[in-house]
């Protein structure tokens, strides 16, 4: 499967804190996307970095990508509480996306 | 509001009774997605549509489900005879064609008794 894990299940750091989370995979991609889900809410669309790329920045989030290792990792710099959320690394290959289990992330005020 | 709406935000229901969701994409887009979403898990590919076309779906859409997009703008999603293990979030998504990134709608929760 395509489909990506993300690593830790679950993270909780103070505010100010960095967070970074990782998604690993099995098979080719064209692409790998990030998505933020509040609670109870639809996924919010983050950041994608192609197969051909290593590395992307968007405002506090920095995404690196390593075909070799089949791997992402997603920093978000300078934590704030409204970025408490479920983080997920979805693979994507010829139209098709798959979602991992994704990252609970916790920001104390 | 121009995101991807769905209808209703919540759904309980008896288990047996059939139920349907309806998602309005994008309105320029012409791919639209269906996906299913347990809790502590991510969501689960159903099916997707290009334009009127349903051009994929998932082992996990049993003959109790069918999705339609009639006109290749709104979609419907129907469950038939539902089940307990039918309780799920139920996500849509759009996109373009050209275009890799899905938008996601905010879910219809059902829950089935």
């Amino acid at each position: 499967s395509q489909q990506g894990e993300e690593d830790p299940q679950a993270l909780s750091i103070q505010e100010g804190e960095n967070a970074t989370m990782n998604c690993s995979y099995k098979t080719s991609i064209n692409n790998l996307q990030w998505y933020r889900q509040n609670s109870g809410r639809g996924l919010v669309h983050l950041i994608l970095i192609r197969s051909n790329e290593r590395e992307k920045h968007s405002g506090r989030l920095r995404v690196t990508l390593d075909t070799s290792k089949k791997s992402s990792s997603l920093l978000i710099t300078a934590s704030r509480a409204a970025d408490t959320a479920s983080y997920f690394c979805a693979t994507g290959l010829n139209n098709d996306m798959r979602f991992g289990a994704g990252t609970r992330l916790t920001v104390k005020p | 509001d121009t995101g991807v709406s769905q209808n209703p935000r919540h759904k309980i229901t008896k288990r047996g009774q059939n139920v349907t969701f309806r998602c309005d994409p994008i309105s320029e887009h012409n791919r639209l997605y269906w996906y299913r979403q347990t809790l502590g898990q991510g969501p689960e590919f159903l099916t997707y549509f290009q334009n009127e076309a349903q051009l994929e779906k998932s082992r996990l859409l049993s003959d109790r489900f069918s999705a339609e997009r009639p006109k290749g703008s709104f979609s419907t999603l129907e469950i038939q005879r539902t089940e307990q293990g039918d309780s799920a979030m139920y996500l849509c998504a759009s996109s373009l064609v050209t275009e890799e990134t899905q938008y996601f709608g905010p879910g219809t929760r059902l829950l089935v008794l």
